[in-house]
């Protein structure tokens, strides 16, 4: 199975920061590749498909980029509502696989 | 409005199983590939099974051989059969549909876009 190691694994932030998760395939997904925010009690949020595509109704503040193997994620400027632990997904191969989360905790 | 509602979880002892189910609304269900998703207690999110958009069932290899997934479309319903549970299966089990994008010529389908909200099934 495709392994994804995303980092860090926690990062402390303050409103108004920009903030950026990374996620690295064990080999190319080209851009096979998503990202979801989940908060304590809740599902997952689906954000960014294909890598960079914003799902409709995310703020435009997210943004995704890369491909073949390596992945970030960036929130523009941090919102109170962000603080929650995201994770990558590739969609690639089966068994798709997820990051191990990143937790964007209030500095 | 789209809808995903598992049921079907709750306690059972290793080596025992369980079938849970997704009941889904609001969209054309036999047009899309599904995944079950778990979350163990504190822990991270762990895709366990799926069907295609072609209509083949993939595994995770924590569960191959133990898991097996199957559809109704004439019900809208998704089923996760899980026979020889163990302890590490005890988690919050979720199910998703993909989002479907229309291109020109075809539709692609990504992720997960719609989840339920989970049902808990624990292993003791």
């Amino acid at each position: 199975a495709i392994q994804m190691t995303q980092s860090p694994s926690s990062l402390a932030a303050s409103v108004g920061d920009r903030v950026t998760i990374t996620c690295r395939a064990s080999q190319d997904i080209r851009n096979d590749l998503g990202w979801y925010q989940q908060k304590p009690g809740k599902a997952p949020k689906f954000l960014i498909y294909a890598a960079s595509s914003l799902q409709s109704g995310v703020p435009s503040r997210f943004s995704g980029s890369g491909s073949g193997t390596d992945f970030t994620l960036t929130i523009s400027s941090l919102q109170p509502e962000d603080f929650a632990t995201y994770y990558c997904l590739q969609d690639n191969t089966y068994p798709w696989t997820f990051g191990q989360g990143t937790k964007v905790e209030i500095k | 409005e789209v809808q995903l509602l598992e049921s079907g979880g709750g306690l059972v002892q290793p080596g025992g199983s369980l079938r849970l189910s997704c009941t889904a609304s609001g969209f054309i269900f036999s047009r899309y590939g599904m995944s079950w998703v778990r979350q163990a207690p504190g822990k991270g999110l762990e895709w366990v099974s799926g069907f295609s958009a072609g209509g083949t069932a993939y595994y995770a290899d924590s569960v191959k051989g133990r898991f097996t997934i199957s559809r109704d479309n004439s019900k809208n319903t998704l089923y996760l059969q899980m026979n020889g549970l163990r302890a590490e299966d005890t988690a919050l089990y979720y199910c998703a549909k993909p989002l479907m994008v229309r291109g020109v010529i075809d539709v692609v389908y990504y992720g997960m876009d719609v989840w339920g909200q989970g049902t808990t099934v624990t292993v003791s």
